[in-house]
């Protein structure tokens, strides 16, 4: 079946330092591919999205390629703040209503 | 601003207690979903429902069951509480024709003793 695999955390960073999580995917066809994050105490949210291959996801200063080719879709941001600490999920969607997950990865950023 | 709302965000049980946990959600959204969060196992889909009185199992039903009565309200039921189900639950929504994006509730922690 269709699977997500991100890199094992937790990851913590100094503020300002730039920030990769790997994400890679197993799935039949194109599925689009997805960031959601969930910050502390609260649900997820959907950060950003990739429909197609070579599409960019793009908000709040993070980016993710979906790379057909490595069937990878990590996540970067160049200047990371305390506010961006969080867990993040990578997520795909074969155009069912079900997403399936990944493990997530805890992100902390220390001043 | 929408909004999905768990009827609880701590509950302690015993073993063998029925547990019902609740979410409603304000969106008029067609699908609703419950998920459990374990460390290291991201999020595991239990049930689904696509409809009032319409559900679905997702991967781990096994021990739960759910109830959809009303469009806006998707209840999971613990008949049989065991300690093995200690762990967050959240629930979510999403319109029919924006499938993936799906609005979460801030989470259940049951704790079974």
């Amino acid at each position: 079946g269709d699977s997500v695999t991100q890199m094992e955390g937790p990851v913590t960073l100094s503020e300002e330092a730039f920030l990769t999580i790997n994400c890679t995917y197993t799935a039949t066809g194109y599925p689009s591919l997805f960031w959601y994050v969930q910050y502390p105490g609260e649900g997820l949210q959907l950060l950003l999205k990739a429909t197609k291959a070579d599409d960019k996801g793009s908000n709040k200063g993070f980016e993710a390629t979906y790379r057909k080719e490595t069937t990878s879709f990590h996540l970067e941001k160049g200047s990371v703040q305390v506010s961006d600490s969080a867990v993040y999920f990578c997520a795909l969607n074969q155009g069912a209503q079900k997403l399936v997950f990944g493990q997530g990865t805890r992100l902390t950023i220390n001043p | 601003d929408v909004k999905v709302t768990q009827s609880s965000r701590y509950l302690v049980k015993r073993t063998g207690e029925k547990v019902f946990l609740e979410c409603v959600q304000d969106m008029d959204h067609e699908n609703m979903f419950w998920y459990r969060q374990d460390p290291g196992l991201g999020l595991r889909l239990i049930y689904f429902s696509y409809d009032v009185k319409m559900k679905e199992k997702g991967d781990i039903p096994e021990g739960y069951s759910v109830s959809r009565e009303k469009k806006e309200r998707f209840s999971l039921i613990l008949e049989s509480a065991s300690t093995n189900q200690t762990s967050m639950y959240l629930c979510a929504s999403t319109s029919g024709d924006r499938a993936y994006e799906q609005y979460f509730g801030p989470g259940t922690r049951l704790t079974v003793t």
